[in-house]
């Protein structure tokens, strides 16, 4: 069976703070990709990162990285001097390699960065 | 850039009464899909199609649902009769087979509110 875990709920920070989302993971499959997405308050779903499984290099995008960790099923991301458009929920999210395989998301991390 | 496109962006219908959902994949695309997200809750999978049939689908996709892409554009979400659990965000995706292949591209999502 496949999981993805986001233990934090809801995080706040003050703008500027780095803030560091959580995510961990559960899959049988020896091959497989992890995503980010990001949910502002206008409900759309924005892409941010895909990974795959043989991948585990640190990946960096301005003021957003990616930790991918195999070996404690893991992949943090962190966003560095936070801004206030950074609100929004955070999805991380586990596929399969297969064909057509679906997303399996995790409950997502809602982050508040206040002014 | 070519995006996901879907109508209308909010429904509001009287449960039992029938919706259709729309969905305008992206045009090189032949993997597609729908997920839902009950209001506060995480993005679920419904149901994914290629070839002109259901690849898979998952327990929530009970007979009350149906897809179907009746032209080479269209993708559509059929809800016989609505029942007020069925409120939620539906978002179509969909991914190609090559290249970027493993990433699924969203759209902007329909509200759907039984009453």
């Amino acid at each position: 069976a496949q999981k993805v875990t986001q233990a934090q709920t809801e995080i706040s920070v003050v703008e500027k703070e780095d803030v560091t989302l959580d995510c961990v993971y559960e899959t049988r499959d020896t091959t497989y990709y992890l995503f980010w997405y990001k949910q502002p308050p206008s409900g759309e779903l924005v892409f941010l990162i895909r990974r795959n499984s043989f991948d585990e290099q640190n990946e960096i995008s301005g003021r957003y990285s990616w930790n991918f960790q195999k070996s404690t099923s893991s992949f943090n991301f962190t966003i560095t001097a936070s801004q206030v458009v950074d609100s929004a929920v955070y999805f991380c999210a586990l596929s399969s390699m297969n064909r057509d395989d679906k997303i399996i998301f995790g409950k997502g991390t809602r982050l508040h960065i206040l002014p | 850039e070519p995006e996901v496109t879907q109508t209308p962006s909010h429904q509001v219908t009287q449960m039992g009464q029938e919706v259709i959902l729309r969905c305008v994949p992206i045009s090189n695309h032949l993997y597609f899909y729908w997920y839902r997200q009950i209001l506060g809750q995480k993005v679920e999978f419904l149901v994914s199609f290629y070839n002109n049939e259901i690849s898979e689908k998952s327990e929530i996709f009970d007979d009350q649902f149906s897809v179907e892409r009746p032209d080479g554009s269209n993708f559509t979400l059929k809800i016989r009769s609505t029942k007020l659990e069925d409120s939620a965000m539906y978002f179509c995706a969909s991914r190609t087979t090559t290249g970027d292949g493993e990433t699924q591209y969203f759209g902007p999502g329909t509200r759907l509110l039984v009453l």
